[in-house]
């Protein structure tokens, strides 16, 4: 299976900040990434697939970059409805893997 | 709108069975790979098993022979036949929706999730 590896685990930041997550993967897989965030007792939305694709409704101080093996998920300037758990997903195979979770927190 | 229902879950022995069953609307359901993925307390994601449109169907290492999945393309509905159940089987089960047809591994909608608790 391919893992997923993200980091950090945890990450503290106040209203305004810019936030990166990074998501590794153990083996190439191109461009088939999604990212998605779980706010608590809430089912994972999707918000990034293709690596970069931003899906239509989410706003655009969310960005995603990447390919290969390293993606990085980039929030521009970090609201409060943004504090939640983010997860990278690979889809290249048919294990369709999730990274462990990045918990962002106020700070 | 996209809405994805999921029902069935409870407390169950380990060794019993457990049927789950997600109910959708808002979308052509039989032109959709349908999935379910689950989430055990305090943890991440996990991938568990999918069925495409034509009914071919895929599972993770960790349920392969003791879960089925199936779907009802004219009640809406996809089902998960839970056998055989282990304490490590105790997770929030979401339903969920894939981007496309056949081969299709991208999931973007997801139901609100049930729980399965597995106790020894």
């Amino acid at each position: 299976d391919i893992q997923m590896t993200q980091s950090p685990s945890t990450l503290s930041a106040s209203i305004g900040d810019r936030v990166t997550i990074t998501c590794r993967a153990s083996q190439s897989i191109t461009i088939w990434l999604a990212w998605f965030q779980q706010r608590p007792g809430k089912a994972p939305k999707l918000l990034i697939q293709k690596a970069s694709t931003l899906q239509s409704g989410v706003p655009s101080r969310f960005s995603g970059s990447g390919s290969g093996t390293d993606f990085t998920l980039t929030i521009s300037s970090l609201q409060p409805e943004d504090f939640a758990t983010y997860y990278c997903q690979q889809y290249a195979s048919l294990s369709r893997t999730f990274g462990q979770g990045t918990k962002v927190e106020i700070k | 709108e996209v809405q994805l229902v999921g029902s069935g879950g409870g407390l169950v022995q380990s060794g019993g069975s457990l049927r789950l069953s997600c109910t959708a609307s808002g979308f052509t359901f039989s032109s959709y790979t349908m999935n379910w993925v689950r989430q055990a307390p305090g943890e991440g994601l996990e991938w568990v098993s999918s069925i495409s449109t034509t009914s071919t169907q895929y599972y993770a290492d960790s349920v392969r022979g003791r879960f089925t999945i199936s779907r009802d393309d004219a009640k809406n509905s996809l089902y998960l036949q839970m056998n055989s159940l282990r304490d490590e089987d105790t997770a929030v089960y979401y339903c969920a929706k894939s981007d496309c047809g056949d081969d299709c591994r991208l999931t973007d909608y997801w139901g609100q999730g049930t729980l399965v608790t597995v106790s020894s």
